[in-house]
């Protein structure tokens, strides 16, 4: 079983829709947790962090389950712009970043 | 533009030859990452460095790869005898803060290709 997992998608959505992205990890002394972004043929960047409070940052709100031990990404209001990869990603009591093969979303007009 | 750079931005090399990329960090953060991706995979984590010192090498770190970073700034990959199986986009990130938890940044990459 893989470290992190993520539903590969692809999602299609409706500028205007709402998407939400769920991913789990395995072990439980992951301690840090992310989400970043991807777009095609560029390398990831930070999104958000996510913190067992749950945060939002504009449109996105991520929120942590350490007891199930999920993570999930909700966009609202999803734009053009939106359409990218999605990488989940936790840190274990150590250094590396663990990263989900991520979720594609796809926004049409 | 003070984020994290890479150079090449793309190599093409045969088989069998050795190839080398350079990586450099944000100014002043001391943690330097190098990650592997390959197509519909996440990145995969190579090697960390804090400072000068190298922390942690991952078991995907064969013998014919080897990390540097000299002066505790800029760090250099090196892959010898190529394979096939090496090309892959190459990433370096950067990361500072008191915890290694911290959020990492991410070059460009080096895409190589082993033909």
């Amino acid at each position: 079983r893989k470290e992190v997992e993520q539903d590969p998608g692809p999602f299609n959505v409706p500028e205007g829709a709402t998407v939400a992205f769920n991913c789990t990890y395995s072990n439980s002394a992951s301690q840090s947790f992310f989400w970043y972004r991807q777009d095609c043929r560029k390398e990831p960047k930070l999104l958000m962090s996510v913190y067992s409070s749950g945060n939002e940052d504009g449109r996105f709100t991520a929120q942590l389950n350490r007891a199930s031990q999920y993570i999930s990404l909700l966009i609202r209001d999803s734009k053009l712009s939106d359409s990218a990869t999605y990488l989940c990603v936790v840190i274990r009591a150590g250094t590396a970043l663990i990263f989900g093969k991520g979720t594609t979303l796809s926004v049409s007009s | 533009d003070t984020g994290v750079s890479q150079d090449p931005r793309h190599k093409i090399t045969k088989r069998g030859q050795n190839v080398t990329f350079r990586c450099d960090p944000i100014s002043e953060h001391n943690r330097l990452y190098w990650y592997r991706q390959t197509l519909g995979q996440g990145p995969e984590f190579l090697t960390y460095f804090q400072n000068e010192a190298q922390l942690e090498k991952s078991r995907l770190l064969s013998d014919r790869f080897s990390a540097e970073r000299p002066k505790g700034s800029f760090s250099t990959l090196e892959i010898q005898r190529t394979e096939q199986g090496d090309s892959a986009m190459y990433l370096c990130a950067s990361s500072s803060g008191p915890s290694v938890e911290e959020a990492q940044y991410f070059g460009p990459g080096t895409r190589l290709l082993v033909l």
